[in-house]
């Protein structure tokens, strides 16, 4: 079955220090990943995202995520968190085909404390 | 970037009347677009796949008559919550991804829809 699995529902982090939010995938398919970031009651922005080659990617607002195929992961990464990098984020898995959905992880909820 | 429009952000209805959500790919084409529905606290879980031109392919346990959609055009798809119920009242987001491959999903800005 096609699933994302965020283990982490809540995460609180000091302001300045470093981040990672896990991501695990199982996808039949080649897999083509992707991170957003939503604040409340607000649509979904994409952070970064995965295709193929480098499996280190960059994304906005600092970000980074690096591809694990051995370990089926996308963990996001962030070196210094900002108190505005506080919300929700989801990891997503989709086909490289553009009539076919993204596939949704639950979500973490990242808190930023001063 | 690409954009997505979805309008509106937000609708209060009556329980029983019928609601409009729009979701425009506004410098694309998109064949596809996709209907999500988000519950407080929650991930989102897609509801339908919009094809232009044919009928929406429609998740299980997703309850075609009450939320009736329609892709018209390569840039508007539309989402009709029916007979709206205060069970109905949720977080609504539309995405599409522009044509070909290696296309990433851009999404709208969500309807916040209430019924009363």
């Amino acid at each position: 079955a096609q699933s994302v699995t965020q283990p982490d529902i809540h995460i609180t982090v000091s302001e300045g220090a470093s981040l990672e939010l896990r991501c695990n995938y199982s996808y039949g398919a080649t897999p083509y990943l992707f991170w957003y970031v939503q604040s409340p009651g607000q649509g979904l922005q994409l952070l970064l995202k995965y295709f193929s080659g480098d499996t280190l990617v960059q994304g906005i607002k600092g970000f980074e995520a690096e591809f694990k195929r051995s370990q089926s992961s996308f963990n996001l990464r962030k070196p210094s968190v900002h108190w505005s990098d506080a919300a929700e984020y989801f990891c997503a898995v989709g086909a490289r085909q553009a009539g076919t959905a993204l596939i949704f992880g639950k979500g973490t909820t990242l808190s930023v404390s001063s | 970037g690409a954009v997505v429009s979805q309008h509106p952000s937000r609708v209060i209805c009556k329980s029983g009347t019928s609601v409009k959500i729009e979701c425009r790919s506004l410098d694309f084409q998109a064949t596809t677009m996709f209907w999500y529905r988000q519950f407080p606290k929650q991930s989102l879980m897609l509801m339908a796949t919009s094809n232009e031109g044919s009928k929406a392919t429609y998740e299980q346990g997703v309850e075609k008559d009450k939320f009736l959609i329609n892709h018209a055009s390569l840039t508007l798809s539309t989402l009709t919550v029916t007979s709206a119920h205060p069970e109905d009242s949720s977080f609504y987001i539309c995405s599409a991804r522009d044509r070909g491959v290696f296309t990433e999903a851009f999404f709208g800005q969500g309807t916040r829809l209430t019924v009363v």
